[in-house]
């Protein structure tokens, strides 16, 4: 079965500290990954995406993350966060029906705490 | 282009009654979802349509929720009766393909 793992319910950084929020997945084909965030009040909003190509991707806000298929992971990294990063993060992969067409499969989240 | 709405941004009701949420989906999207959080929960899928038709429902919890998407554009998604456990954030999503974009969700609460 597709599952979406966040092994950290929360996370606490500096600012300025470099962050890595942890993905792994399962999914029997090639996955399609990406990664939400979550402010405050705010709705889910798309940081980056992977669909094939270069594992390393870049997305919004500084944010980058890495596909390694060898470990079902899709980690999320920032070199230097900001006071504005804090939010839940949530790690998801699009999973496609028996009747085609996709669903997203979340993860639990991971709620990022930035302290000064 | 405006992205996914959703309609209202809050609702706060009380055990027993009806209420109907409201997405409408980014114009030419054939496809549109319905997902929902409940309180330290994770965010689950609840159906799927395409165009006006549910092409999967097996998220839905039970009978007393009702999705519609009439003529295929804007979706309805009603609770009735709504119970304690309705409570949560139900996000509407569309997409073309396989990326789908979200709504801002709206937060009902059931007291």
């Amino acid at each position: 079965a597709q599952s979406v793992t966040q092994p950290d319910i929360h996370i606490t950084v500096s600012e300025g500290a470099s962050l890595e929020l942890r993905c792994n997945y399962s999914y029997g084909a090639t996955p399609y990954l990406f990664w939400y965030v979550q402010s405050p009040g705010q709705g889910l909003q798309l940081l980056l995406k992977y669909f094939s190509g270069d594992t390393l991707v870049q997305g919004i806000k500084g944010f980058e993350a890495e596909f390694k298929r060898s470990q079902s992971s899709f980690n999320l990294r920032k070199p230097s966060v900001h006071w504005s990063d804090a939010a839940e993060y949530f790690c998801a992969v699009a999973a496609r029906f028996n009747t085609g067409g996709f669903k997203t499969i979340f993860g639990a989240g991971t709620r990022l705490f930035v302290k000064a | 282009e405006a992205g996914v709405t959703q309609f209202p941004s809050h609702s706060v009701i009380e055990k027993g009654q009806t209420v109907t949420l409201r997405c409408d989906p980014i114009s030419g999207h054939d496809n549109l979802y319905w997902y929902r959080r409940v309180m330290g929960k994770e965010i689950k899928f609840l159906l799927h349509f395409v165009k006006e038709s549910k092409q999967d429902e097996s998220g839905m919890p039970n009978n007393r929720f009702l999705a519609e998407r009439t003529g295929g554009t804007y979706s309805t998604l009603k609770v009735q009766p709504a119970e304690l456990e309705d409570s949560g954030v139900y996000f509407c999503a569309s997409s073309q393909v396989h990326e789908q974009f979200f709504g801002p969700g709206t937060r009902l609460t059931v007291l």
